[in-house]
């Protein structure tokens, strides 16, 4: 069966301060990966996605940057934080077989 | 560009009564329609899908039709539980862009109390 995980679950860091959030997933092969960000009250906003090892689009301009290493990796960073950063971080994939996508449990980032 | 709209929350209901999400898209072409549930600090779970017109997706006892005449996909449920409380995110597929690529709607509360 198929599984995604995200870690770390919960962050809390300083303005200025680096970030790097993890995605995996399991079970498939060349999935399609997705991050979202979640601000607090709102929807979903769509940060990056991709459809291959080092294969990332940027769906709004924003201090964060993705990268994907390996197949079912997918990695969230930045360089410094601001604290328009904080929000719920959601990864998903989805697959040439279904146009569905399934969601990790998140990370909620909270910059100080 | 494709655009989803749901109804405004919090709803709120007591344990038993009807439930009804409302939630209109606009879109070219057919998209698949998709209605996720998330529950307090976690991620969101699939809850349905219907993919064609006049499909009706159901789970759980929610259940919803894809109405293509009145662009529609509302959310139904004959009668909710204290742990249906969660927030409630309608979203469509857009192929448009080359890949599969989710669009949102902001989300509606469903706060059931005893």
């Amino acid at each position: 069966s198929q599984t995604i995980h995200q870690w770390p679950a919960t962050l809390v860091q300083p303005v200025g301060s680096p970030l790097s959030l993890e995605c995996t997933v399991e079970g498939t092969s060349n999935p399609n990966l997705y991050w979202y960000r979640q601000a607090a009250g709102r929807g979903l906003q769509l940060l990056f996605y991709s459809v291959g090892i080092g294969q990332i689009s940027s769906e709004v301009p924003q201090n964060l940057s993705a990268s994907r290493p390996q197949d079912r990796q997918f990695i969230l960073s930045s360089k410094k934080l601001l604290l328009s950063d904080s929000g719920f971080y959601l990864c998903s994939y989805s697959t040439a077989a279904t146009d569905t996508q399934y969601f990790g449990p998140g990370t909620r980032l909270t910059v100080l | 560009g494709n655009s989803v709209t749901q109804m405004e929350g919090p709803v709120t209901l007591s344990e038993e009564a009807f439930l009804t999400i409302n939630c209109t898209y606009t879109a070219t072409g057919y998209p698949s329609l998709f209605w996720y549930v998330q529950y307090p600090g976690e991620g969101l779970q699939l809850l349905l899908k219907a993919t064609k017109a006049d499909d009706k997706g159901s789970n759980k006892g929610f259940e919803a039709t894809y109405r293509k005449e009145t662009t529609s996909f509302h959310l139904e449920k004959g009668s909710v539980q204290v742990s249906d409380s969660a927030v409630y995110f309608c979203a469509l597929s857009d192929m448009n862009t080359g890949f599969q690529k989710l669009v949102f709607g902001t989300g509606t509360r469903l706060l059931v109390s005893p």
